[in-house]
């Protein structure tokens, strides 16, 4: 079984400030590693993933994650956020033979002026 | 075509009603899901479809029902749903063993 863990369920942070939203996951199996955006009203769009490799993933929007095995983290970090960076993000890991994803329970960033 | 479309974007129903909740994606992904999602929660998945068979049942209450009737097109029969089922109801398509790409979704509320 896996389980992941999004540290903070709110984050607040200013227009052009960084900010890493935490998740750490525990699995008894190999795993891939995913970040996902949702914005009011919408699905699910793809940040970045994890297969294999290089242990820093570049994705879309500016955003870059970084899998510390060790640590079992893969945290998302942006270094200066937009107003539209505003969204729920999600981590979430898929067993290597798996099909279907298990998500964190979110973490809200909310961008201001 | 990179999307997931799915039908209708918001449904009111009744208790008594049946209706279907439609889901359709031309990327020749073998592996269809759907998943539910309450307000300020993660997505729970309920059901997974792999070469339009049924292999992950989620322990999902009967008065949901879904269908893959051909590798682009999966369907969610409803029927009899109470007020706690209404969610967002959100599909995804995937090759197997690759990342999911999901629709914009259905909101349902259940009057």
């Amino acid at each position: 079984a896996q389980s992941v863990t999004q540290l903070d369920s709110q984050v607040p942070v200013f227009e052009e400030a960084p900010v890493e939203l935490r998740c750490n996951y525990s699995s008894s199996v190999s795993v891939y590693l995913f970040w996902y955006v949702q914005y009011p009203n919408q699905g699910l769009q793809l940040l970045l993933k994890y297969l294999s490799g290089s242990t820093l993933v570049k994705g879309i929007n500016g955003f870059e994650a970084e899998f510390n095995k060790s640590q079992t983290s893969f945290h998302l970090r942006k270094p200066s956020v937009h107003i539209s960076d505003t969204a729920e993000y999600f981590c979430a890991v898929r067993p290597f033979s798996g099909y279907a994803l298990n998500f964190g329970k979110g973490t809200s960033l909310l961008v201001t002026p | 075509d990179t999307e997931v479309t799915q039908t209708p974007k918001h449904l009111v129903m009744g208790m008594t009603n049946k209706k279907s909740l439609k889901c359709e994606q031309h990327m020749g992904h073998r592996a269809m899901y759907w998943y539910k999602q309450k307000a300020k929660k993660p997505p729970e998945l309920m059901f997974v479809y792999s070469y339009e068979k049924l292999s992950i049942n989620e322990s999902v209450p009967s008065r949901f029902s879904p269908e893959c009737p051909n590798s682009s097109l999966l369907n969610l029969h409803l029927h009899a749903l109470q007020p706690e089922d209404s969610a967002l109801y959100l599909c995804a398509s995937s090759s197997v063993g690759e990342k999911l790409f999901f629709g914009s979704g259905t909101q349902l509320s259940v009057l």
